[in-house]
C-alpha cells in the first residue's frame, strides 16, 4: 500500500534555530497536509498544499508541495519552546467520491526545543 | 468553525468487555468520518472510513466484527471495541469532513480517546 517516508524521526534543537523536515512517497498525492500533534491530543492542521510546486507560509512555518507531487517539506524558522510536539505529513489520495478522500500519514517527526 | 468532539477522552475497561467511543461534529454536518488508531510514538493508522447512512469501509487487516462503526447521523459516528483485550489498548482518533471540505484538505480531528484494557 501507499507509504509516506518522513524524516527525521526526531530532532533536538536550541530555541531560535530553524528546523526542516520532509516527506517522500512512491505515490502521487492530490494534496499534502502538515499537522502538529501535542501529547494526548488529535492532530491540528498547520498548512495545506494543493498544487505541485506550491510554496505556502503560515507565520514561521513554510511548506512546499514537490513538483513531482511525491514529496513535501516543512520548515520552521526561529523555533520557540511551544513548537515542541510531533509533526506529521499526510497525503490525500483523492476526494471522497474517488478513493474515499483518505489520508495517509507519515511516521512523524518529534521536535524538542531547548530554551 | 469545524469542531469535532470525541468522548470519552480516557477509558479503562476490563478484558472481555465492550467500549463505545463517540465522535460528534458540533458545527457542521459530517458526511464522512474516519477512525484512526495510534500506538505510542507511532503514526496514525487508518482503521475505517464511514459515510453517513452506509456501512463503514474497513482497511485491510482491521476486524470489522471487533471494531464496530456506526454513522447513523450527519453529526455522530461511534466506534465500539467489542470484547476488548489488552492488545486493543491504544489511542483512538476520529476525524470528520464533507466533500467540499475534503477538497480543501479540511479534515477536523477529535482530541482522541485513550483506551486501556486491563
Amino acid at each position: 500500500g501507499q507509504q509516506l517516508n518522513q524524516s527525521p524521526q526526531s530532532m533536538f534543537i536550541q530555541e531560535g534555530e530553524d528546523v526542516s523536515m520532509n516527506c517522500t512517497s512512491s505515490s502521487i498525492f492530490n494534496t499534502w497536509l502538515w499537522y502538529k500533534q501535542d501529547p494526548g491530543e488529535g492532530p491540528v492542521l498547520l498548512i495545506a498544499l494543493y498544487k505541485a510546486g506550491e510554496l505556502t507560509s503560515n507565520g514561521r512555518l513554510t511548506a512546499q508541495f514537490g513538483i513531482t507531487r511525491k514529496d513535501s517539506f516543512l520548515n520552521i524558522s526561529a523555533s520557540i519552546p511551544s513548537d515542541v510536539g510531533i509533526y506529521f505529513c499526510a497525503g490525500q489520495l483523492g476526494v471522497i467520491y474517488n478513493q474515499g478522500g483518505k489520508l495517509i500519514f507519515g511516521q512523524g517527526t518529534e521536535l524538542s526545543v531547548k530554551p | 468553525g469545524a469542531v469535532v468532539s470525541q468522548h470519552p477522552s480516557r477509558v479503562i475497561c476490563k478484558s472481555g468487555t465492550s467500549v463505545k467511543i463517540e465522535c460528534r461534529s458540533l458545527d457542521f454536518q459530517a458526511t464522512t468520518m474516519f477512525w484512526y488508531r495510534q500506538f505510542p510514538k507511532q503514526s496514525l493508522m487508518l482503521m475505517a472510513t464511514s459515510n453517513e447512512g452506509s456501512k463503514a469501509t474497513y482497511e485491510q487487516g482491521v476486524e470489522k466484527d471487533k471494531f464496530l462503526i456506526n454513522h447513523a447521523s450527519l453529526t455522530l459516528s461511534t466506534l465500539t471495541v467489542t470484547s476488548a483485550h489488552p492488545e486493543d489498548s491504544s489511542f483512538y482518533i476520529c476525524s470528520a469532513t464533507t466533500l467540499d471540505r475534503a477538497e480543501r484538505g479540511g479534515y477536523t480531528f477529535g482530541s482522541g480517546t485513550r483506551l486501556t484494557v486491563v
